[in-house]
C-alpha cells in the first residue's frame, strides 16, 4: 500500500457521460498530481493541487476538471467523454519529507 | 513543456546479466530526476532517484548516473531478475515552483530466464 488511495479502481461508462475520480493522498502530503497513461504510453500530466489550489495545469482538456478539497482529498471530473479518454488515471502525492508516491490508478473504459 | 525520452523502447536481458536503460531530458533547468518501475496494471513505483549535484547514486541492484554536459539519464540494474520485467520511465522536474513530474514514454524490460 502506497499510502495514495485511488477510487474506483475500474470504471466503464458510455460516450457523453460524466465520471468523478477521487484519489486520497497520503497522510500530511499537501500537493495532489493527476495523470493520464493511454495503453502502452507514458504518463501525461494533467494537473496539481497544492493545499486546496491549483499550481500547475498540463495537457488537460477543457472537458476534464479537477478540485482539492479542505481535507486534501482530490477529485477529477471528466465529462463528455469520449472514446479516447479510455485510459488509466493516476494520482500521486508528495510532500515536504517524501517524494512522488503514486496510487494503484483507475482504469476508465468509455465504451 | 519539457521533454523526457527514452532511447530503447524495448530491451531484453538474460537473466544474471546487467541491465541498462538510458533516458534523455530536454530541461537543463531539472534539478531532479526519478526513476520508476511500472509492473502491468499498476502504479508507477519508485526506484532511485538523484539530485542535480550529483553525478551517481547506488541503491540496492541499482545504479543512476546523471551526464548533466549532455542531458541524459542512466539506469543501471545488477544481476537483473525475472522480477525485473516491467516498463521503466524516467521523470524530471524542478524543485521550486510547479514541481510537477515529466515522463518519458517508457522503455520494457523483458528478463529472459
Amino acid at each position: 500500500d502506497s499510502g495514495v488511495t485511488q477510487t474506483p479502481k475500474h470504471l466503464i461508462t458510455a460516450t457523453g457521460q460524466r465520471v468523478t475520480l477521487r484519489c486520497s493522498p497520503r497522510s500530511g502530503d499537501l500537493s495532489v498530481y493527476w495523470y493520464q497513461q493511454s495503453l502502452d504510453q507514458g504518463l501525461q500530466f494533467l494537473i496539481q493541487y497544492y493545499n486546496g489550489e491549483e499550481r500547475a495545469k498540463g495537457n488537460i482538456l477543457e472537458r476534464f476538471s479537477a478540485q482539492q478539497f479542505p481535507d486534501l482529498h482530490s477529485e477529477l471530473n471528466l465529462s463528455s467523454l469520449e472514446l479516447g479518454d479510455s485510459a488509466l488515471y493516476f494520482c500521486a502525492s508528495s510532500g515536504p519529507y517524501y517524494g512522488y508516491t503514486f496510487g494503484s490508478g483507475t482504469r476508465l473504459t468509455v465504451v | 513543456g519539457e521533454s523526457v525520452g527514452l532511447h530503447l523502447p524495448t530491451l531484453s536481458v538474460q537473466e544474471g546479466d546487467n541491465s541498462i536503460i538510458n533516458c534523455a531530458y530536454s530541461n537543463s533547468a531539472s534539478d531532479y530526476f526519478i526513476w520508476y518501475k511500472q509492473e502491468s496494471g499498476k502504479g508507477p513505483q519508485f526506484i532511485i532517484d538523484i539530485r542535480s549535484n550529483m553525478d551517481k547514486r547506488q541503491g540496492q541492484r541499482v545504479t543512476v548516473l546523471l551526464n548533466k554536459t549532455v542531458k541524459h539519464l542512466s539506469l543501471q540494474i545488477a544481476a537483473t531478475q525475472p522480477g525485473d520485467s516491467a516498463v521503466y520511465f524516467c521523470a524530471e522536474t524542478h524543485q521550486t515552483g510547479a514541481n510537477n513530474l515529466f515522463f518519458g514514454t517508457g522503455t520494457r524490460l523483458t528478463v529472459i530466464p
